[in-house]
Formats: C-alpha cells, structure tokens, sequence
C-alpha cells in the first residue's frame, strides 16, 4: 500500500491564483481530512469528510473547498489564495482508531 | 468534541521515563483520549489510544485518572529519537469523530 500521498510537494502561488492540492489513499478508508500546520503552531482541521459525497468543515474553512467523489480521493481547492494561506499542509485518513498522515504540501503565496 | 490542555515545553533525560501530561476536563463518556507524535516536519504518528483503562503498547504507556479528566502518556525509556511535538486529542471513536490537534508538547529528550 502506498499510504496516503499527496500532490505537489512543494508550491508557490502569487496572491489571487487558485489551485487544487491532491490527496489520495489506497486503504479503503471512510474518514478523510485536511490540516494546516504554520510555523511553530500544532495542526488546524480545514474540513473533513466521512465518506464519499459527505463533507463538513472543521475549524478553519475560510478560503478553502473540498470535495469528495471517491472514497480514495479528497482534494483541496485554494480558489484565490492569500498570503495568509502560507503554511504546511497535511491530509489523513483514518480508520476506527489510527490516523494516517501524509507528507505534507509547503505552499507559499506571495 | 473535548478540548485538551498540555504544557507547551519538556525536557526528559535519555534513558529516564518520559511523563507527559494532558488535561481533558470536558471530556464526555464516549470520547477516547489519543496520542500522536510528529517529529520534524513529518506527519503526526499515532501512538496510543484509550477509553478509561490504562494502556500499553511497544511504543508507550498510557495512564488515565478514575474521573477521565486527565491522563499522562508514559515513555519509559525515553531515546534522543523521541525528541518531537506530542499531541493529545479527545474523540468520539466512531467514523465521525473529527480530530482536532491543540498545539501540544515539544519534548526534548537530552544526552
């Protein structure tokens, strides 16, 4: 299994532009979600889903969609990123007790 | 879901147990307490999890008072390796139960 993974590691965006960040897991699990981490900071949920066609937003949706089609895939969508959206970026997913996490998207916006 | 609280810093000698504290005051009954680690700039590892009895795994123990409002997660001989962020968090243990981290505790474990 190649665990969850996420596209592209590294990116840098120009305050305004939009772009989708891809997360994928090959585990069959029902429970996906998004995390910020900034520097120094712990991990802030973004939004979360519970399965295919279901999702619900965590503690800092502003700026940020999600959707979820399948249960191996949950983008996330930056439709005009700022400044402030300058952070580390990490997708999970879990199943009844133990979350998966990837390695992580460092995005910039200039 | 229940907030957690944990001092924001740690040191713990190498070879010594490692004791690290959470306070979950508002816990409800059908909330778990979990462990995570992150080290570097890595995703966060599950350590541990438990409901109202005391757990232990290879990798940790962990210890939660009578009334659930708070527990310690034990490293009984702690390595320069376990040097990371830790993370207690508190969840419903269902498929719905959102996890949400706090800013944890970063423990150095020194030479």
């Amino acid at each position: 299994n190649a665990g969850v993974t996420q596209t592209p590691k590294f990116q840098v965006l120009k305050t305004g532009q939009s772009m989708t960040l891809q997360c994928a897991q090959d585990m069959n699990h029902e429970y996906m979600s998004w995390y910020r981490q900034d520097p120094g900071m712990g991990l802030r949920l973004i939004h979360y889903s519970v399965g295919a066609g279901i999702t619900d937003q965590g503690e800092v949706p502003n700026g940020y969609n999600v959707s979820r089609s399948t249960t191996e895939d949950f983008p996330l969508r930056l439709l005009s990123a700022a400044p402030s959206q300058t952070s580390v970026y990490f997708c999970a997913s879990r199943k009844a007790n133990e979350q998966f996490f990837g390695p992580g998207t460092r995005l910039t916006v200039l | 879901d229940a907030k957690t609280t944990q001092p924001p810093s740690m040191d713990c000698a190498e070879g010594r147990a490692a004791n690290l504290p959470c306070n979950h005051s508002t816990i409800s009954g059908n909330e778990y307490v979990y462990w995570y680690r992150q080290i570097h700039s890595q995703g966060p590892q599950y350590i541990i999890h438990g409901l109202k009895n005391n757990e232990t795994n290879e990798m940790a123990s962990l210890i939660i008072t009578e009334d659930r409002k708070s527990s310690t997660l034990i490293l009984p001989h702690a390595t320069l390796r376990d040097t990371a962020v830790y993370y207690c968090i508190v969840r419903r243990n269902t498929n719905a139960g959102k996890s949400t981290f706090g800013d944890g505790t970063t423990l150095t474990v020194k030479p």
